[in-house]
């Protein structure tokens, strides 16, 4: 089983939809929970974090935490065409704040 | 500017030979890490440094080297011992749990 899990994709959704992008981790020790954007031939691009259960909203990007469950979501509302990218889950471990990353998800908005 | 700079943008080498790729960052962060790419995947961790003149070992650590004799640097020689070293490296650094990548290295070893 991968330390960190995403679907691969691709995800496409029409402009103005709400892109559902999820992520399920081994870890029940993690604490920390990052959602990175990363454009084609760019670099990832820190968009979210989030650290206890329950919803983060940061204007129209929404974390979803459930450690229960060990999963994490990310809403994107209203999705524009520029969302277009590969999104990365990725979960802290160790004391040294090391990240595993997941494989990402690669969403197409379709204008 | 702060910021976490990388050079080259793109590197090509031929086979057989060490290449030492870039990282610095202004942003006085303690922590500074250095991932690779391959299409279609994740980040996997090659080195990470915590303090200056220490790091340690990454998933992935075979075929590199690093060094962190000053906090603002922390370059990553490939080695040629690395067997696939074609690849999008990405240097990061963070002073909290949130990391920051510089723009990357596309290395092409031929």
């Amino acid at each position: 089983q991968k330390e960190v899990e995403q679907n691969s994709g691709p995800l496409s959704v029409p402009e103005g939809a709400i892109a559902s992008l999820n992520c399920t981790y081994s870890d029940r020790g993690s604490q920390s929970f990052f959602w990175y954007r990363q454009y084609s031939g760019k670099s990832p691009e820190l968009i979210m974090s989030i650290y206890s259960n329950g919803d983060k909203e940061d204007g129209r990007f929404t974390a979803q935490l459930n450690k229960a469950s060990q999963y994490v979501s990310l809403l994107i509302r209203d999705s524009q065409p520029s969302d277009s990218a590969t999104y990365l889950c990725a979960v802290n471990r160790g004391s040294a704040r090391q990240l595993t990353f997941g494989s990402g998800t690669q969403l197409t908005v379709l204008p | 500017d702060g910021g976490i700079t990388q050079s080259p943008k793109y590197l090509f080498r031929k086979e057989g030979q060490n290449v030492t790729l870039s990282c610095e960052q202004n942003l006085n962060h303690d922590a500074m890490y250095w991932y690779r790419q391959d299409p279609g995947q994740g980040l996997r961790l090659i080195y990470y440094s915590q303090i200056v003149n220490d790091f340690q070992k990454g998933d992935i650590a075979e075929g590199y080297s690093v060094s962190r004799e000053k906090k603002e640097s922390f370059p990553l020689t490939v080695t040629s011992a690395q067997k696939n070293p074609t690849a999008f490296y990405l240097c990061a650094s963070t002073t909290g749990n949130e990391q920051y990548f510089g723009p990357g290295t596309r290395l092409t070893v031929t």
